[in-house]
């Protein structure tokens, strides 16, 4: 199975701040990794895939970057509903395995 | 606009086993792939297997096989989950997810499973 390493595990920012999660896979992926979004008591929200296509509907402050096995989510100029946790998952190869998810909290 | 609905929450007893449906409801099952994914209270989510209705493929994780199985009936456009030998390891949120295969970009609501004694 692929391991998803995701880091930091948890980030205090401000709003207007920029801010950048990681996401490592154990080998090579290729572009074939998706970003979510969970807010508390919700479903997760599909943000980008294939490592950078944002998707329709999520905010253009939202970037995905990496290919191989080093992938970034950037938020820029943080909002207020941005608060949340954010997950990492491959779909290179099944079982299609999950980060650990980054909670990004106020400072 | 595709909307995945699923079945309410249960509260199962250890050694038991649980049944969750998801209906997609505004879209079909044609071309996609079904999948499980649970969440533990306060943990991260966890990939449990897929069905692709129209090739009759299930595929699960190493964690849950043998001991859960998804099903689609395409006439319906619902999909089920089944686990069995519950223990309160099990306690999770399950969301059922659509894709084509790069994301999911629909959810169902979630399912409460609650296991005790």
């Amino acid at each position: 199975d692929i391991q998803m390493t995701q880091s930091p595990s948890s980030l205090s920012a401000s709003i207007g701040d920029r801010v950048t999660i990681t996401c490592r896979a154990s080998q090579d992926i290729s572009n074939s990794l998706a970003w979510y979004q969970q807010k508390a008591g919700n479903a997760p929200k599909l943000l980008v895939s294939d490592a950078s296509r944002l998707e329709s509907g999520a905010p253009s402050r939202f970037s995905g970057a990496g290919s191989g096995t080093d992938h970034t989510l950037t938020i820029s100029n943080l909002q207020p509903e941005d608060f949340a946790t954010y997950y990492c998952q491959q779909y290179y190869s099944t079982p299609r395995t999950f980060g650990r998810g980054t909670r990004v909290e106020i400072k | 606009q595709v909307q995945l609905v699923q079945s309410g929450a249960e509260v199962k007893k250890p050694g038991s086993s649980v049944k969750v449906s998801c209906k997609a409801s505004g879209g079909t099952f044609s071309g996609y792939i079904l999948t499980w994914v649970r969440q533990a209270p306060g943990q991260g989510l966890e990939w449990m297997g897929r069905i692709a209705p129209n090739l009759g493929t299930t595929h699960y994780g190493q964690a849950f096989q043998g001991r859960a199985t998804i099903t689609a009936n395409s006439a319906t456009a619902t999909t089920y989950l089944e686990l069995i030998s519950l223990t309160s390891d099990d306690t999770a949120v399950y969301y059922c997810a659509r894709g084509r295969g790069d994301g999911f970009p629909n959810w169902g609501q979630g399912t409460l499973v609650t296991v005790s004694s």
